[in-house]
């Protein structure tokens, strides 16, 4: 069972603009983490936010997080085609020790 | 280097043939997963272990089999039992609660 649910599952927007991504999860939460994978490489990890928190910021990177609502919110500012790729939130549910993955959404940055 | 290794990076595997993926780590890390990602698919979680001796399936463990007997090593063998294993593999580790990093994948098809 999918724990977190990425929307848009496709964004494409022009160099230099903001894209902002959505998560969202079903039960509570030790951290939500938030990966980007370019096309048939493994994932690289973008930036970890616990429940406790409420928004992490990382260079172009901003995530927040609304655990009365179960979600979350991935930022980045300034693209740049290098953005050009997947990004998937994953969820550490409170009592599971594992991590589940959403659908992701498909960035492209237009030059 | 610290890091996650797969290999092989590409991998044939014939009809009725059991075929095993590699993954180490020599991050230290107590907790180990793989997963299954289908094209423009999010990531499902096959096994996962937190520690050594020690495993639990996860939401797609049907036809793959896992072992733990080294704290840096954790294949899978994909059996002839996995009637559609055409997809790529990815190894993660972790120490629980924190940042888990990837491997760089194993692509494996059926010929």
């Amino acid at each position: 069972s999918q724990q977190g649910e990425e929307d848009p599952q496709a964004l494409s927007i022009q160099e230099g603009e903001n894209a902002t991504m959505n998560c969202s999860y079903k039960t509570s939460i030790n951290n939500l983490q938030w990966y980007r994978q370019n096309s048939g490489r493994g994932l690289v990890h973008l930036i970890l936010i616990r429940s406790n928190e409420r928004e992490k910021h990382s260079g172009r990177l901003r995530v927040t997080l609304d655990t009365s609502k179960k979600s979350s919110s991935l930022l980045i500012t300034a693209s740049r085609a290098a953005d050009t790729a997947s990004y998937f939130c994953a969820t550490d549910a409170q009592g599971a020790q594992k991590l589940v993955f959403g659908q992701g959404t498909r960035l492209t940055i237009n030059p | 280097d610290g890091g996650i290794t797969q290999s092989p990076k590409y991998l044939f595997r014939k009809e009725g043939q059991n075929v095993t993926l590699s993954c180490e780590q020599n991050l230290n890390h107590d907790a180990m997963y793989w997963y299954r990602q289908d094209p423009g698919q999010g990531l499902r979680l096959i096994y996962y272990s937190q520690i050594v001796n020690d495993f639990q399936k996860g939401d797609i463990a049907e036809g793959y089999s896992v072992s733990r007997e080294k704290k840096e090593s954790f294949p899978l063998t994909v059996t002839s039992a996995q009637k559609n294993p055409t997809a790529f593999y990815l190894c993660a580790s972790n120490t629980f609660g924190n940042t888990i990093y990837f491997g760089e994948g194993s692509w494996l098809t059926v010929v």
